[in-house]
């Protein structure tokens, strides 16, 4: 069964220290691993995806096949990372498969 | 810089009755999708269309929940009747051909 876990529901972490939020996943093809952001009052958007290896506002994050991981990470956290994280997987027909999301609360 | 629009933002109704939600997606994208957020079950998936055509509402309880899409530039989700287990923020989103969605800012229905 295709499943994406964020095993935390709320992670806080002080302004300045490092951020990893957690994202695994059960899939039996080649998955596509996405994170998307839902900022306060603001609608989800893409933060970023794995194919394009980018780091997106200091934001990375590694696809490990061995672990079935897509951990999302930041060394230094800042106050406006504060918001709704979602780990995601496409199984390639459209669909994306959305975990139940961790909330970062960025402590000054 | 086009975006996913959704009508209304909020609705305040009464159970029993019958709630129309409106999308307009992003021209040129093909597949429209449906999500209800809620706190304790995050962003479930209702259903979703492809070139208009539906494609999966497996997500969607059939009794009261219908959703269509008139033309390419509307998509609906309609409840009828209304129940207060309902009360959610409704996202729209449409997919480009990479495979990245883009959501509208959703709907907030509150039933009492």
């Amino acid at each position: 069964a295709q499943r994406v876990t964020q095993p935390e529901k709320l992670l806080s972490v002080f302004k300045g220290a490092p951020v990893e939020l957690k994202c695994n996943y059960s899939y039996s093809g080649s998955p596509e691993l996405f994170w998307y952001v839902q900022y306060s009052r603001q609608r989800l958007q893409l933060l970023l995806r794995h194919i394009s290896r980018e780091s997106i506002k200091g934001f990375t994050a590694d696809l490990n096949k061995g672990e079935t991981s897509f951990h999302l990470k930041k060394p230094f956290a800042q106050e406006e990372d504060s918001a709704m994280y979602y780990c995601a997987l496409s199984n390639r027909d459209d669909k994306i498969i959305f975990g139940k999301g961790t909330r970062l609360h960025i402590l000054p | 810089d086009a975006r996913v629009t959704q009508t209304p933002r909020h609705k305040v109704t009464e159970m029993g009755q019958e709630v129309t939600m409106r999308c307009q997606p992003i021209l040129g994208h093909n597949t429209v999708f449906w999500y209800r957020q809620t706190m304790m079950q995050g962003l479930e998936l209702l259903a979703y269309f492809r070139n208009r055509a539906p494609l999966d509402d497996s997500g969607m309880p059939k009794d009261r929940f219908s959703a269509e899409m008139p033309d390419a530039t509307l998509a609906t989700l309609k409840i009828q009747p209304s129940e207060p287990r309902d009360s959610a923020v409704y996202f729209c989103a449409s997919g480009s051909t990479e495979g990245t969605q883009y959501f509208g800012p959703g709907t907030r229905l509150t039933v009492l």
